[in-house]
């Protein structure tokens, strides 16, 4: 069965300071992989994923993600985070057909101080 | 283009008694989704549909859950009786189609139920 770990429940990071949120997962075959963002009172939005090609993912909002098949890790980083970026971010590992097969993590809550 | 539309926003019930949550999906979304987000944990799906039918129900407890997406474009989630463990958010998503290639879901705002 799959699975989805995010080590860090929650971070602080300065304004302009860059961000990384560490994902690791487990799954039998090749992941499809997901970053969404939750702001408070907010849906989940889609900011990348990967399903194959460049191990390297562009986003949006300046994120970008790389996919590390020996490491079973799908990080996602930022170089300068502005204030907006405080959320709650979740990691999620798709079944393969069906956006419905989602296997999220408990997501990383991401506060951005000044 | 608007989003998926969720409504109530917030629910505070007794236990035992019943709720009924609604989702109105983007425009032409064949798929919807209904899941739910418990403090601290991430989202899991309950139920897929695919038009009116429905694609995936194994995690919906259906003692007490119940969904219907009738004439295929708005969803209502029951639950009968409540317990405290329901306390969670209620989110509904919609996507053109089920496959993860070419579209993606779209997530609704959420109801947060608590139930005392």
């Amino acid at each position: 069965a799959q699975s989805v770990t995010q080590p860090d429940i929650h971070i602080t990071v300065s304004e302009g300071a860059s961000l990384e949120l560490r994902c690791n997962y487990s799954y039998g075959a090749t992941p499809y992989l997901f970053w969404y963002v939750q702001s408070p009172g907010q849906g989940l939005q889609l900011l990348l994923k990967y399903f194959s090609g460049d191990t390297l993912v562009q986003g949006i909002k300046g994120f970008e993600a790389e996919f590390k098949r020996s490491q079973s890790s799908f990080n996602l980083r930022k170089p300068s985070v502005h204030w907006s970026d405080a959320a709650e971010y979740f990691c999620a590992v798709g079944a393969g057909d069906s956006w419905g097969k989602l296997q999220f993590g408990a997501g990383t809550q991401v506060v951005v101080t000044p | 283009e608007a989003g998926v539309a969720q409504s109530p926003r917030y629910k505070i019930i007794e236990k035992r008694q019943s709720v009924a949550f609604w989702c109105n999906p983007i425009s032409g979304h064949a798929t919807l989704y209904w899941y739910q987000q418990i403090l601290g944990q991430g989202p899991k799906l309950l139920i897929q549909f695919q038009n009116n039918g429905v694609v995936d129900d194994s995690q919906l407890p259906k003692d007490r859950f119940s969904a219907e997406r009738l004439k295929g474009v708005d969803s209502t989630l029951k639950i009968q009786p409540a317990k405290l463990e329901d306390s969670a958010v209620y989110l509904c998503a919609s996507s053109p189609g089920q496959g993860l290639m070419n579209t993606e879901a779209f997530f609704g705002q959420g109801t947060r139920l608590t139930v005392v």
